[in-house]
């Protein structure tokens, strides 16, 4: 059974750029969370899309949207990218159930220049 | 969100348990209490939850302070696969964010 799927896996984009990472969630599972990794820190909640709508949504300015689609997919949009836009972002998924524990991807690294 | 307290680094040697401490004494009653672990170039793996009474899984045990201001995750007999950076997670039943903080990274020696 495949886990949680990201693409690409990893993306060298320039300051200004806009960049579409791709989540494909665990078989089943229906809620799709983003996060965001800095260098040798914990994860950042960006937000989570549940049936297609954002449901909750972490404290990250509006260049960062999302999309989530019928077959639960989800898709990670950051436009105007700044230096410090550079981490490794990690998908997660569930089931509706929120204390059930989230699988996650093995992230895309982006590195902005 | 409720916070945790963890060490920064933990060390152990392999085939020997390791006891991982985590401090939450700002815990509410319906949060629960969940740990993950990250391996290096890895995203976060789920190792376990609970809510009052202790856990056990294939991956660890979990124990609760009767008082729940404290946990502790328990890797019976560590191995060198263990090594990462272990996460106590306060998790709302109403909300669906995990909030890391810089949780306790486990060196495992051989």
């Amino acid at each position: 059974d495949a886990g949680v799927t990201q693409s690409p896996t990893h993306l060298i984009k320039t300051r200004g750029q806009q960049v579409t990472l791709r989540c494909s969630p665990k078989s089943g599972h229906d809620t799709v969370s983003w996060y965001q990794q800095a260098l040798g820190q914990g994860p950042q909640f960006i937000f989570q899309y549940y049936e297609e709508e954002e449901r909750q949504r972490g404290n990250f300015p509006d260049r960062f949207s999302g999309h989530q689609f019928p077959n639960y997919s989800s898709e990670l949009n950051v436009n105007a990218l700044l230096l410090g836009d550079s981490a490794l972002y990690l998908c997660a998924s569930s089931w509706p159930d929120r204390n059930y524990g989230y699988t996650f991807g093995s992230g895309t690294r982006l590195t902005v220049v | 969100d409720a916070k945790t307290t963890q060490p920064n680094s933990m060390e152990s040697n392999e085939e020997e348990p390791v006891h991982l401490p985590c401090n939450h004494s700002t815990i509410s009653g319906t949060d629960y209490i969940h740990w993950y672990r990250q391996l290096p170039s890895q995203g976060p793996e789920y190792v376990i939850h609970g809510l009052t009474s202790n856990v056990n899984n294939r991956m660890a045990s979990l124990a609760i302070a009767e008082d729940r201001k404290s946990s502790t995750l328990i890797l019976h007999r560590a191995t060198l696969r263990d090594a990462a950076v272990y996460y106590c997670i306060l998790k709302e039943t109403s909300g669906s964010r995990l909030t890391f903080g810089e949780g306790t990274q486990l060196t495992v020696n051989p």
